[in-house]
C-alpha cells in the first residue's frame, strides 16, 4: 500500500537539542497529522492541521501544513528523555463525507542520547 | 472519557485458520476504522465503518472483512490466514467529521 516518505528514518540526538523531521506525498492531502507511538502502544495524536500553510504548536511542538498540500513538518525544541519513541506522519484526503482512511509514513525514531 | 479497547492484545493463530478481533470505540464517536501495522512499517489503512455501513476501504483483500454494532463497536474478521498477516492491528475512532483518530493499544497476531 502507499505510504509518504517520512524523513530522516532514524535520529540520534542529545537530550535539549531540537529535532526536525518531514513528510512529503505525491498526492495531496486536506488534513496532515503527526502521531507519536511508544513500544506496545497504538499512536498517540500530537497535532492536526487543517488548512495549507497552517503552522500549529502544541507545547514544544510545533507543525507545519505545506502550502502544495503534499508536505508537512514537526519540530521538537529542547528535547527530553520522553520524547523517545516513533513518530508518524499521517495524510488524509476526505471527499464528500467519505473516507479514505489515513496514509501514514514509515516513521521516524528519536533516540536520545544522554 | 474512555479511550478506544482492543481484545484480545495478543494471538497465535495456524495458517488457514479465522480469527476475529474486537474492538470499542471511544466515548462519543461513532466511526470506526482498522489498521494493519507490519513491523518496523507505518499502519496500512484496511476499512472504515459508519453508521454500521463500510464507507472506506484500503488496498486488502475480501479476506478481511468487518462489522460496526449499534453501540459503534467493531470487528475484523480475517479468513484463511497467511504468515503475511502477521501484524500489529490497529482500531481507531473519531467523530462523525473524521478529525483526529484515537488509536487502541492494538492486537498483535502472529501466524504460524
Amino acid at each position: 500500500g502507499q505510504q509518504l516518505n517520512q524523513s530522516p528514518q532514524s535520529m540520534f540526538i542529545q537530550e535539549g537539542e531540537d529535532v526536525s523531521m518531514n513528510c512529503t506525498s505525491s498526492s495531496i492531502f486536506n488534513t496532515w497529522l503527526w502521531y507519536k507511538q511508544d513500544p506496545g502502544e497504538g499512536p498517540v495524536l500530537l497535532i492536526a492541521l487543517y488548512k495549507a500553510g497552517e503552522l500549529t504548536s502544541n507545547g514544544r511542538l510545533t507543525a507545519q501544513f505545506g502550502i502544495t498540500r503534499k508536505d508537512s513538518f514537526l519540530n521538537i525544541s529542547a528535547s527530553i528523555p520522553s520524547d523517545v519513541g516513533i513518530y508518524f506522519c499521517a495524510g488524509q484526503l476526505l471527499s464528500g463525507g467519505g473516507a479514505d482512511g489515513l496514509t501514514f509514513g514509515k516513521g521516524t525514531h528519536l533516540i536520545i542520547q544522554p | 472519557e474512555t479511550g478506544v479497547t482492543q481484545s484480545p492484545t495478543h494471538l497465535i493463530k495456524t495458517r488457514g485458520q479465522q480469527v476475529t478481533l474486537r474492538c470499542s470505540s471511544q466515548s462519543g464517536h461513532n466511526t470506526v476504522s482498522w489498521y494493519q501495522q507490519a513491523l518496523g512499517q507505518g499502519p496500512q489503512f484496511i476499512f472504515q465503518y459508519y453508521r454500521e455501513e463500510e464507507n472506506g476501504r484500503g488496498n486488502f483483500p475480501p479476506r478481511f472483512s468487518g462489522l460496526q454494532f449499534p453501540n459503534y463497536s467493531s470487528e475484523l474478521n480475517v479468513n484463511a490466514l497467511e504468515l503475511d498477516d502477521s501484524a500489529l492491528y490497529l482500531c481507531a475512532s473519531s467523530s462523525w467529521d473524521f478529525y483526529g483518530y484515537t488509536f487502541g493499544s492494538g492486537t498483535r497476531l502472529t501466524v504460524v
